[in-house]
């Protein structure tokens, strides 16, 4: 099956370490992107990616940082830099920007 | 990024009644899509409109946009125990160096038995 497989699914971590999360599609997509959600925030865009080797800021980008060396994998670092990283976070993929999204299950990442 | 607008935040209804939630955009859209997200899950695409005055049906959904296209709902007819979950809109914004889909907060519709 065709899918987005986010690992892992639950994440914990100290205050001041950097962390990857790991984020890896079969759909033979383009464009990938990172989501964070937040109760009562919706789904904020960290980082998005349309191509191998090019990737762009979205709304909320300060604090993280992403590779896009392979077609198929998106990783998304965590660095110390960010201050608020508890959250929910989502890898997703389309066929291209403005297509319909296809998510991953999510890692739930929890610093303390 | 530019935000839509989506209300109401809850909607608390009887198994059986119906549901509707509303997205609002201060511009014009290209194209609006819609997700739901069950509890503890992730989202999923349900539609996407593209045209002025677009309705779609799926079983008891029912999409609209707006004949300007700056506004979008969702409508459930005679919600059931499956239907409880959040429901994003989502627009497609391009500008200020960000492409990308970007989402209203959500409904979150909660239904009691």
């Amino acid at each position: 099956d065709g899918g987005i497989t986010q690992s892992p699914k639950y994440l914990f971590r100290k205050e001041g370490q950097n962390v990857t999360l790991s984020c890896e599609q079969n759909l033979n997509h383009d464009a990938m992107y990172w989501y964070r959600q937040d109760p009562g925030q919706g789904l904020r865009l960290i980082y998005y990616s349309q191509i191998v080797n090019d990737f762009q800021k979205g709304d909320i980008a300060e604090g993280y940082s992403v590779s896009r060396e392979k077609k198929e994998s998106f990783p998304l670092t965590v660095t110390s830099a960010q201050k608020n990283p508890t959250a929910f976070y989502l890898c997703a993929s389309s066929t291209g920007v403005s297509s319909p999204l296809h998510f991953g299950n999510g890692t739930r990442l929890t610093v303390t | 990024g530019q935000q839509v607008m989506q209300i109401p935040q809850y909607q608390h209804v009887q198994e059986g009644e119906d549901f509707t939630t509303y997205c609002n955009s201060s511009t014009t859209l290209s194209n609006i899509q819609w997700y739901k997200q069950r509890p503890g899950g992730h989202p999923v695409f349900l539609i996407q409109l593209v045209k002025s005055g677009e309705v779609k049906k799926q079983k008891r959904l029912t999409f609209q946009f707006g004949e300007a296209k700056k506004n979008s709902s969702l409508h459930i007819t005679a919600t059931q125990t499956t239907d409880v979950g959040t429901y994003f809109c989502a627009e497609f914004y391009s500008g200020g160096g960000a492409d990308g889909l970007t989402f209203g907060k959500g409904t979150h519709l909660i239904i009691q038995p």
